[in-house]
């Protein structure tokens, strides 16, 4: 059984940072790109990040590029995000996503259950 | 960043009633687009791929067409398990776009 388990989400002022962590279990980790998808509350869904298969190929959203970082670490089946100089407006529920690719733009078959980042003084 | 126009941005409806909504690209994406679910308080939920590729496990009451810009998820006969909110996501090109979404309310 396909499993995502994200942790990390926490209550963070405004220009602080976090790492969020998405544990993957039931499949072969390095053979799939993962992403983060992010929902603000009563809002809609909003792509954040990708990774490919390797780690060799990240992308983000315009919104968040250059204050975070995606990344992937095989050997602990576990995929990552840092956040960093948050805003209000990046307070939002963060999904982890498996892509039905190994370098991804195929969709996303499997989602954790998220983790929630608040940012507030 | 490629635009996702979704319409309408909610609608009401009864059980066993037909429903399409529909999804527009502000660039042409090819077949490069897929629908989502998402039930209250849930992760959303993968129902097509590739335009109208069934994700193993959808009820075949769902089904997606269209190419280049203009797509559309119908639903045929609705079910209670069905009232959720629908999102487009193209995977045509980074960074992915979602659509703002469609809510399907009980009529």
């Amino acid at each position: 059984e396909v499993l995502l388990l994200e942790s990390g989400g926490d209550l963070v002022q405004p220009g602080g940072s976090l790492r969020l962590s998405c544990a993957a279990s039931g499949f072969t980790f390095n053979t799939y790109a993962m992403s983060w998808v992010r929902q603000a509350p009563g809002k809609g869904l909003e792509w954040v990040s990708g990774i490919s298969d390797s780690g060799g190929r990240t992308y983000y959203a315009d919104s968040v590029k250059g204050r975070f970082s995606i990344s992937r670490d095989s050997s602990k089946n576990t995929l990552y995000l840092q956040i960093n100089s948050l805003r209000a407006e990046d307070a939002a529920l963060y999904y982890c996503a498996r892509d039905r690719g190994n370098y991804g733009l195929a969709g996303f078959d499997y989602w954790g259950q998220g983790t929630l980042v608040t940012v507030s003084s | 960043a490629i635009q996702l126009t979704q319409s309408p941005s909610s609608l009401s409806a009864s059980v066993g009633d037909g429903v399409t909504i529909t999804c527009r690209a502000s660039q042409d994406i090819g077949n490069d687009l897929g629908w989502y679910q998402q039930r209250p308080g849930k992760a959303p939920k993968l129902l097509i791929y590739a335009t109208s590729s069934l994700q193993s496990g959808v009820p075949s009451r769902f089904s997606g067409s269209g190419s280049g810009t203009d797509f559309t998820l119908t639903i045929s006969g609705l079910q209670p398990e069905d009232f959720a909110t629908y999102y487009c996501l193209q995977d045509y090109n980074y960074p992915l776009t979602f659509g703002g979404g469609t809510k399907v309310e009980i009529k």
